[in-house]
Parts: structure tokens; C-alpha cells; sequence
């Protein structure tokens, strides 16, 4: 089975700051990976797919890299809607979808 | 306007039954796989169950084999998820997704409902 581990669990940053979140995977997944943020009590919402590619509508302070097992989830300037919890998701296989995300909140 | 809008959650007992649905509009329904995922209090995501666009083709997560269906009519534009032997832990909010950008069934889930509340409980 892939198991999908996120880091770190938790990041305090400020408005301003560049954020990055790695996702990492216990085996290669090609480039098979998707982003989402979550708010409390909303449905997570799509923002990567392919490792790289920005969905439509998604700002481009938003960024994604890496291939294999590594992963990175970049915030280049934190905006005050982005306080939420990111999480990874593998989609080379059924087992363990997600990671267990990244909450981002106000330093 | 693409939507997915669930329904069917609520308060049921250990070993009971419950069935969500899923209602999609905006989009031609029949032509995607659709998945459930759940998300226990103050946890995170787990995917439950994904089914292909013709229903032909179905899995489950280890943790609802058995138990869950997942089912879809495409004249309805309607997935369905039944759920039996309900257990504590299958407390969550349910929500069902559109799969896109992949490979069969599997993708990324790009569209999302607002999620239904499920809750498991003597």
C-alpha cells in the first residue's frame, strides 16, 4: 500500500510569507498527485492536479512541483484566505489517497 | 453552475442502515466516475468508494468492503452510497466528488458537494 506523509503537521506563518508544504510518498507515484485546501465546515477545494498544474480560477500564488516520492506545495505570498489545511492526494493507486494534512494558520 | 448536492445523512445506531445520495447538475453526469470520500471529526480525508461513469466498475477502501455500495443512475444524474453494519467509526461528514485528470478511475476530484453528515450512535 502507499502511505502519503505530509510536513509538518502544523506551520505558523504571517501574511506575506512564502509557505511551502512537502507531501511524501512511500513509493513512486509518477506525478499522480493532487492539492486541495480545506476550511473548517467547507468541502476541500481542488487546486493542483499533476503534480504541477494549476486548476482553473486557482491563484497563481499557487504552485506545486516534484515526481516520484517528494512532493512540494508552495504559497509564494500567504494571503489572509489562505489560513487552512492543505492536503495531498496520490491518485497512482487505491490504497491511502490522502495525506493527513498541513494546517496553516496565523503565527 | 456544476453542483453536487448530498442528502440522506443523519443519526443511526451501531449496525444499522443508511443510504446517501448524491444529486449532480451542470454537467453531463454520465460521462464522469464519481467517488465518496468522508472525513471523521477533526480528522481527515479518507477515500470510501469510487464507481466509473457506467457503473461497470467499482472499488472500496479496506475499511467499507463489505458493508458499503456504492451504486449510481445516470438518468437520474444520482450516485448513491448504502451503507450497513454502520460502526462508530463510520461517524463523518460524506462527501461525493467528481474524478477528473486521471486515468480511469483514477484522478483528481475537482468538484465537490457540501458534504452530509453521518452519525453513528446508540
Amino acid at each position: 500500500d502507499i502511505q502519503m506523509t505530509q510536513s509538518p503537521s502544523t506551520l505558523s506563518a504571517s501574511v506575506g510569507d512564502r509557505v511551502t508544504i512537502t507531501c511524501r510518498a512511500s513509493q513512486s507515484i509518477s506525478n499522480w498527485l493532487a492539492w486541495y485546501q480545506q476550511k473548517p465546515g467547507k468541502a476541500p477545494k481542488f487546486l493542483i492536479y499533476k503534480a504541477s498544474s494549476l486548476e482553473s480560477g486557482v491563484p497563481s500564488r499557487f504552485s506545486g512541483s516534484g515526481s516520484g516520492t517528494e512532493f512540494t506545495l508552495t504559497i509564494s505570498s500567504l494571503q489572509p484566505d489562505d489560513f487552512a489545511t492543505y492536503y495531498c492526494q496520490q491518485y497512482s493507486s487505491y490504497s491511502s489517497m490522502f495525506g493527513q494534512g498541513t494546517k496553516v494558520e496565523v503565527k | 453552475e456544476v453542483l453536487l448536492v448530498e442528502s440522506g445523512g443523519g443519526l443511526v445506531k451501531p449496525g444499522g442502515s443508511l443510504r446517501l445520495s448524491c444529486a449532480a447538475s451542470g454537467f453531463t453526469f454520465s460521462r464522469w466516475s464519481m467517488i465518496w470520500v468522508r472525513q471523521a471529526p477533526g480528522k481527515g480525508l479518507e477515500w470510501v468508494s469510487s464507481i466509473s461513469s457506467t457503473g461497470s466498475d467499482i472499488y472500496y477502501g479496506d475499511s467499507v468492503q463489505g458493508r458499503f455500495t456504492i451504486s449510481r443512475d445516470n438518468a437520474k444524474n444520482s450516485l448513491y452510497l448504502q451503507m450497513i453494519s454502520l460502526r462508530a467509526e463510520d461517524t463523518a461528514v460524506y462527501y461525493c466528488a467528481r474524478v477528473q485528470y486521471g486515468s480511469g478511475l483514477l484522478g483528481a476530484f475537482d468538484i465537490w458537494g457540501q458534504g452530509t453528515m453521518v452519525t453513528v450512535s446508540s
